[in-house]
C-alpha cells in the first residue's frame, strides 16, 4: 500500500461528458503529480501541484484541468471527453520536489463509450 | 522524442539467477533516476533510485548502476525470485525541471521461471 488513494477505481462514461478524478496523497507529502497511461504507451506526465500551486505542466490537453486543495488532495477534471481519452490515470505524491521518489496510487481506469 | 528508452520489452530469467534490466536516456540534464515495478491492476511501486552524483546504489537484492558517460542505467536483481515477475519501468527527472516530473521508459516485462 503506497498510501496514495485514488477514487474511483473505474469510470465508464460517454463522449462529450465531464468527469472528476480524485487523489489523496500520502500523509506529509506536499507534491501531487498526475500521469496518463494509454494503451501500449508508457506513463505520460500531465501536471504537478506543490502545496496548492501549479508547478509544472506536461502535454495536458486544454480540456483537462486540475487543482490541489488546502488539505492537499487533488482533483483532475476531464471535460468534453473523447474516445481517445480512455486510459489509466495515475496520481503520485512526493514529500517535496526534486530528488524525492514519487509514490503512486493504483489509478483510475477511464473508459469512454 | 523518447528521452528514456527501455529497448527490451521482455526478459525471461531462471529463479535464483541474476536479472539485468537496462535503460538508456538522451537528456544530459537528467540528475535523478528511479526504477519502479508494476503488477497488473496496481500502480507503479517505487523500488530504488540513484542521483547523478553516484554510480551505484544498493538495496537488498536490488542494485542500480549509473553510467553517465554512456547515458545508461541498469537494475540488477540478485537472486531473482518468481515474485519479481512484473513490468519494470525506469524513470528520470531533470535538474532544470522545477517540478520534478518523471519521464518514463516504455517498460520491460520480467518473467522469473521457477
Amino acid at each position: 500500500d503506497s498510501g496514495v488513494t485514488q477514487t474511483p477505481k473505474h469510470l465508464i462514461t460517454a463522449t462529450g461528458q465531464r468527469v472528476t478524478l480524485r487523489c489523496s496523497p500520502r500523509s506529509g507529502d506536499l507534491s501531487v503529480y498526475w500521469y496518463q497511461q494509454s494503451l501500449d504507451q508508457g506513463l505520460q506526465f500531465l501536471i504537478q501541484y506543490y502545496n496548492g500551486e501549479e508547478r509544472a505542466k506536461g502535454n495536458i490537453l486544454e480540456r483537462f484541468s486540475a487543482q490541489q486543495f488546502p488539505d492537499l488532495h487533488s482533483e483532475l477534471n476531464l471535460s468534453s471527453l473523447e474516445l481517445g481519452d480512455s486510459a489509466l490515470y495515475f496520481c503520485a505524491s512526493s514529500k517535496d520536489q526534486g530528488t524525492w521518489p514519487q509514490h503512486f496510487g493504483d489509478g483510475t481506469r477511464l473508459s469512454i463509450l | 522524442d523518447q528521452q528514456v528508452k527501455q529497448n527490451s520489452p521482455s526478459l525471461s530469467v531462471q529463479e535464483g539467477r541474476i536479472s539485468i534490466l537496462n535503460c538508456d536516456y538522451t537528456n544530459s540534464m537528467f540528475d535523478y533516476f528511479l526504477w519502479y515495478k508494476k503488477y497488473p491492476a496496481e500502480g507503479p511501486t517505487f523500488l530504488i533510485s540513484i542521483s547523478s552524483i553516484k554510480d551505484k546504489n544498493e538495496d537488498g537484492r536490488f542494485t542500480v548502476f549509473l553510467n553517465k558517460s554512456a547515458k545508461h542505467l541498469s537494475l540488477h536483481i540478485v537472486p531473482s525470485q518468481p515474485g519479481d515477475s512484473a513490468v519494470y519501468f525506469c524513470a528520470a527527472s531533470a535538474k532544470d525541471n522545477q517540478g520534478g516530473k518523471l519521464i518514463f521508459g516504455q517498460g520491460t516485462e520480467l518473467s522469473v521461471k521457477p
